[in-house]
């Protein structure tokens, strides 16, 4: 099946930072989506994504479907961004109509004050 | 408000018991879907259900039973035969199944008394 690798697996920023964040996938993708975690389990969609480049806020996305890969940008960092970030790529399954979803397995930041 | 309420919060099963974890949706989504989130982790999915009346097992569903009943709810039974039921457990929708914007609700963490 298709593999999905996020990097870094941890990353720790001081307050006001920029990070890049990174999610590759093995094959070709019907869309792709991007999660915040919480400290509290709570999940967000944060974008959703299949290409192109979009900003929401301190965050934007971008996703080259072409060169397999999807760059989650968070600049001007707060402490209320740490958390673990998830991208995850829906891929078609044999047979006509069917889809599966696959998550990668995060990058983990701390946002330190 | 629209979205996705989990209930309870925490939950703790005694050996050979079976507990019910409840998940309701007021999004008017056809999908919905449980996902197992171990420490660390990513997020494995348990079942997915894409209209009422109709359910599919995802990667890990031994152990696990659901019914679809109705649009809006999507309850979760882990049962006896469950030998490692402890993680958090997140239930989720979406307009159609897999290929569409992805909404979760805040989870449910079950421990083993």
């Amino acid at each position: 099946g298709i593999q999905v690798e996020q990097s870094p697996p941890d990353l720790i920023l001081q307050e006001g930072a920029n990070s890049t964040l990174r999610c590759n996938f093995s094959d070709s993708v019907n869309n792709l989506q991007w999660f915040h975690q919480n400290p509290w389990g709570q999940l967000i969609n944060l974008f959703y994504i299949p290409s192109g480049t979009k900003q929401n806020g301190r965050l934007s996305a971008t996703t080259v479907a072409t060169e397999r890969y999807s760059l989650l940008y968070i600049s001007s960092s707060q402490t209320t961004d740490s958390g673990v970030y998830f991208c995850a790529v829906t891929s078609p399954l044999s047979g006509a109509g069917s889809y599966q979803l696959t998550f990668g397995k995060g990058t983990k930041l701390s946002v330190i004050p | 408000d629209g979205g996705i309420t989990q209930s309870p919060k925490y939950l703790f099963r005694k050996e050979g018991q079976n507990v019910t974890l409840s998940c309701e949706q007021n999004l008017n989504h056809d999908a919905m879907y449980w996902y197992r989130q171990d420490p660390g982790q990513g997020l494995r999915l348990i079942y997915y259900s894409q209209i009422v009346n109709d359910f599919q097992k995802g990667d890990i569903a031994e152990g696990y039973s659901v019914s679809r009943e109705k649009k809006e709810s999507f309850p979760l039974t882990v049962t006896s035969a469950q030998k490692n039921p402890t993680a958090f457990y997140l239930c989720a929708s979406s307009r159609t199944a897999f290929n569409e914007k992805l909404f979760f609700g805040s989870g449910t963490q079950l421990s083993v008394l």
